[in-house]
């Protein structure tokens, strides 16, 4: 059965750098990887996608290996409000299937 | 601002009682989603519309049904809801190939009693 696979939780200091690594069993060549941001009670939010290699944006980088089996979401400086379930879905055929996700818990 | 809004924020059932939970969008997505997340659990696909083609996932209860009368609004039926059913659910839209990712809503929340 296609999945990722996360850690289940994290802890890390506020102020620090922090990278989360998902592997990717039986991803798609045209399949592009993608991390959400979920907050309780809140749905998850869309972070950053990408194919390979490595891409940046306003909240996060994301690091791609060349084999693309898996993946590193790299969250820069982290604050108390980055404390949050974050997911790198499987994705299938017009669909998305979340795994466990990691918890990140910050601390002060 | 484009998004996906979902009605009610908080809905409360009876043990058996038909329950719809509603979402609309306004990013003219072709694909809507239907997840459910129980507590400390990952979301849950229950089934999506490509347009008006239903896709029922194979563990999908036939107690939750769906409808999307147009491109915007999509409709949750639950039919006799159980207390298993109390949980978070969760509307979604993508483009075709949910290449940019999935929109989501910020979910109702269930509680059967």
């Amino acid at each position: 059965l296609a999945k990722t696979t996360q850690p289940i939780s994290m802890d890390s200091y506020e102020g620090q750098e922090v990278n989360i690594t998902c592997s990717h069993n039986n991803i798609a060549t045209n399949d592009y990887i993608t991390w959400y941001q979920q907050f309780p009670s809140q749905g998850p939010r869309f972070i950053i996608q990408g194919y390979k290699t490595k891409v940046t944006n306003e909240v996060a980088s994301l690091f791609i290996p060349a084999d693309r089996k898996s993946s590193t979401l790299s969250l820069p400086r982290v604050s108390l409000s980055d404390t949050a379930v974050y997911y790198c879905p499987y994705r299938g055929y017009q669909k998305v299937t979340f795994g466990t996700g990691t918890k990140l818990q910050v601390i002060p | 601002d484009a998004m996906v809004i979902q009605n009610p924020r908080y809905q409360v059932t009876q043990f058996g009682k038909p329950v719809t939970l509603s979402c609309s969008q306004t990013l003219n997505h072709n694909v809507m989603y239907w997840y459910q997340q129980k507590s400390s659990q990952a979301p849950k696909l229950l089934f999506h519309y490509y347009d008006k083609d239903f896709n029922n996932e194979a563990d999908t209860p036939d107690n939750f049904q769906s409808r999307r009368p147009n491109t915007s609004f999509c409709f949750l039926d639950i039919r006799s809801p159980g207390l298993g059913d109390a949980a978070m659910y969760l509307c979604a839209t993508s483009r075709v190939g949910g290449r940019n990712g999935y929109t989501f809503g910020s979910g109702t929340r269930l509680t059967v009693v």
